[in-house]
């Protein structure tokens, strides 16, 4: 079982709806993440969160728009989409601090998402 | 510009026998390296880092990963395939500025016949 849990783990909607996507995590973790996985290919980085703060922007579309409600959730609203917006996308988590960099980052199991 | 190569987009082994996943990779400094699993419709796990120290790392599952700093590689090993190896392995690099950034490399699927 993965300590990150998305909701939903699917999601069909239209290019006019909006939806939202949802991360949760127990761990202490400080730093949340959002990626973008198309089919084999590696995650692409969208936003990253250190201590419910917005610090990386991977120059996303406004389409996209984050939330850190608290420290344990991670929101990702979508609005408008296109359909080649339809991918995995992944939530992770990590410990923060002086040696972010070395923190292995902990992935739930995704919400893999269609734009009709 | 700063990449990580996994030069086999696919890998076959059969059953018992020992694999290898390879990964080079070309960045300034001295970074850390990381491999990661992917089952099908699932996120991806990690197995193991390398930081610094020992050059052969052990990690989850019986894989392990050897760290060459001359040829910048870090391939990832395990001595006797299990058809439940089979999966989407990626390999990645985060620097060591203090970002939160991973460069990752294609990804390899491991097949590992019965």
């Amino acid at each position: 079982d993965t300590e990150v849990t998305q909701t939903p783990k699917h999601l069909v909607m239209g290019m006019t709806n909006k939806k939202s996507l949802k991360c949760e995590q127990h761990m202490g973790h400080r730093a949340m993440y959002w990626y973008k996985q198309k089919a084999k290919k590696p995650p692409e980085l969208m936003f990253v969160y250190s201590y419910e703060k917005l610090s990386i922007n991977e120059s996303v579309p406004s389409r996209f728009s984050p939330e850190c409600p608290n420290s344990s959730l991670l929101n990702l609203h979508l609005h408008a989409l296109q359909p080649e917006d339809s991918a995995l996308y992944l939530c992770a988590s990590s410990q923060d601090g002086d040696r972010k960099s070395n923190q292995p980052q902990h992935f739930g199991d995704g919400t893999r998402l269609s734009i009709l | 510009a700063q990449s990580v190569a996994q030069p086999e987009d696919q890998v076959n082994v059969a059953e018992g026998n020992p694999l290898t996943v390879k990964c080079t990779y070309s960045v300034s400094g001295n970074p850390y390296l990381f491999w990661y699993v992917q089952y099908p419709n699932r996120g991806l796990q990690f197995l193991l880092k390398y930081i610094t120290g020992d050059n052969l790392v052990k990690g989850s599952y019986g894989f392990e990963a050897e760290f060459n700093k001359s040829q910048t590689s870090f391939h990832l090993k395990k001595p006797s395939a299990l058809v439940s190896d089979s999966a989407l392995y990626f390999c990645a690099v985060s620097l060591t500025s203090g970002t939160y950034k991973y460069i990752f490399g294609t990804g390899t699927r491991l097949k590992v016949l019965a």
